[in-house]
């Protein structure tokens, strides 16, 4: 079966720090990754998505960037955080195809003081 | 482009009570259409899915949804809610022809004893 694994669960850390969130997913091959955040009382703002190595497509611009360097990972990333990069973070995959429904893992709270 | 609309950003109830929550969508072609909770930090889970054949879909957890095309709904419903179904939920929305989803802003269910 299909795994995913997202960490850390909590981060804290100063404004003007570099971040680094890492997703990966087991049990599958050439998912469709994703990274969503999710701030105090919204919904889901989707920030990018890949359907395949390196292939990184930008929903919003921002302060922050993703990569995939392998078929599995997808890494999301920021030079310098800002206060309003605070939020609930979490990464999705689904299988590629038209069916595809997403599976979430269990989300990064980070919190940019 | 697709939207999904959440009438209701939160519904208390009492427990052992009947529950809807209302989602309305907008597309341009035809969709799946998903229901998904979420516990308190914690990862979103599927809750159920139309994808086609009957309107009304069984999910997880005693829920179902009706797909009403004509009035381009789904609402969710679950005629008895325990304590344990405090949590949000999002209704969302995958066109056919891609891999694009889209969520509603998320309605909190709190059940109270």
């Amino acid at each position: 079966s299909q795994t995913i694994h997202q960490w850390p669960a909590t981060l804290v850390q100063p404004v003007g720090s570099p971040l680094s969130l890492e997703c990966t997913v087991e049990g599958t091959s050439n998912p469709n990754l994703y990274w969503y955040r999710q701030a105090a009382g919204r919904g889901l703002q989707l920030l990018f998505y890949s359907v395949g190595i390196g292939q990184i497509s930008s929903e919003v611009p921002q302060n922050l960037s993703a990569s995939r360097p392998q078929d599995r990972q997808f890494i999301l990333s920021s030079k310098k955080l800002l206060l309003s990069d605070s939020g609930f973070y979490l990464c999705a995959w689904a299988h590629g195809g038209r069916r595809n429904i997403q599976y979430f893992g269990a989300g990064t709270r980070l919190s940019v003081l | 482009a697709q939207s999904v609309t959440q009438l209701d950003s939160q519904v208390p109830v009492f427990e052992e009570a009947p529950v809807e929550l209302r989602c309305n969508y907008s597309s341009s072609v035809s969709v799946y259409l998903f229901w998904y909770v979420q516990y308190p930090n914690q990862g979103l889970q599927l809750l159920l899915k139309y994808l086609s054949g009957s309107t009304l879909v069984k999910g997880i957890n005693g829920f179902e949804a009706e797909f009403n095309k004509s009035q381009t709904s789904f609402h969710l419903r679950k005629p008895s809610v325990h304590i344990s179904d405090t949590a949000e939920y999002f209704c969302a929305v995958s066109p056919y022809n891609n891999n694009d989803m889209r969520f509603g802003a998320g309605t909190r269910l709190t059940v109270k004893p």
